[in-house]
């Protein structure tokens, strides 16, 4: 089993759907972060978590520490939200040598349709 | 800031070969890291230097990889000899670890294949 697992692994929607991207963990960790990767390749950090929630424009992300579970939200999806969404964890406490460590999710294909 | 720089962004190389990635992290940044992504597995982190010094490499497939930290400003990945089964997109990717806030930013990556 993989330490971190996101569903659905692909994800069809018509543009202006609500969209929620999953992410499950199984071992400790820092922090947990939110990547999304472009057809051309390029990676952008969406969010970094350690508790609670954040909201950046129409995204949202949240995670629950106790059940080691994280979910991603797009409001009023766009055809340019078209990516790979890829969740990753960070292990360890600061000084540890595992920390600052990401292990990553198989990612998540979301295209949205016009 | 110019973000991360990878060079080259493109590499093509016969089996045998000697191949060298190289990065430069953005100013300030303590912490460097090297992926690779492959259809296959994913990304996966190979190596990471904090302060220049290699903290995790534990990543790092086998003999043939190295990578090395001389300063703040530039790393390099180096295979030697290269294999078909290293052909990956390579990314280098810096934060500054020890803020509460901290962001990986990642470099354009460097597609290598090995033929």
């Amino acid at each position: 089993k993989n330490e971190v697992e996101q569903s659905p692994q692909n994800l069809t929607a018509q543009e202006g759907e609500f969209i929620t991207i999953n992410c499950s963990y199984s071992v400790g960790i820092s922090a947990l972060h939110w990547l999304q990767q472009h057809p051309g390749g390029g990676i952008v950090s969406l969010f970094m978590l350690s508790s609670g929630k954040k909201k950046h424009g129409r995204l949202i992300a949240t995670i629950n520490i106790q059940e080691k579970h994280s979910s991603l939200h797009i409001t009023a999806s766009h055809p340019r939200d078209s990516a790979v969404y890829i969740c990753a964890v960070r292990g360890g406490l600061a000084g540890g040598t595992s920390y600052g460590k990401l292990t990553f999710g198989q990612g998540t294909i979301l295209t949205v349709h016009p | 800031d110019a973000g991360v720089i990878q060079s080259p962004r493109h590499e093509v190389t016969e089996m045998g070969q000697e191949v060298t990635l190289r990065c430069k992290p953005i100013s300030g940044h303590n912490s460097l890291f090297w992926y690779r992504q492959t259809m296959m597995r994913g990304l996966e982190l190979l190596i990471y230097f904090n302060n220049n010094v290699p903290i995790d490499d534990s990543g790092m497939p086998e003999d043939r990889f190295s990578a090395k930290m001389p300063n703040a400003s530039f790393s390099t990945l180096k295979i030697q000899p290269s294999e078909p089964r290293d052909s990956a997109v390579y990314f280098c990717a810096s934060s500054f670890l020890g803020l509460a806030q901290e962001t990986q930013y990642f470099g354009p990556g460097t597609r290598l294949l090995v033929l």
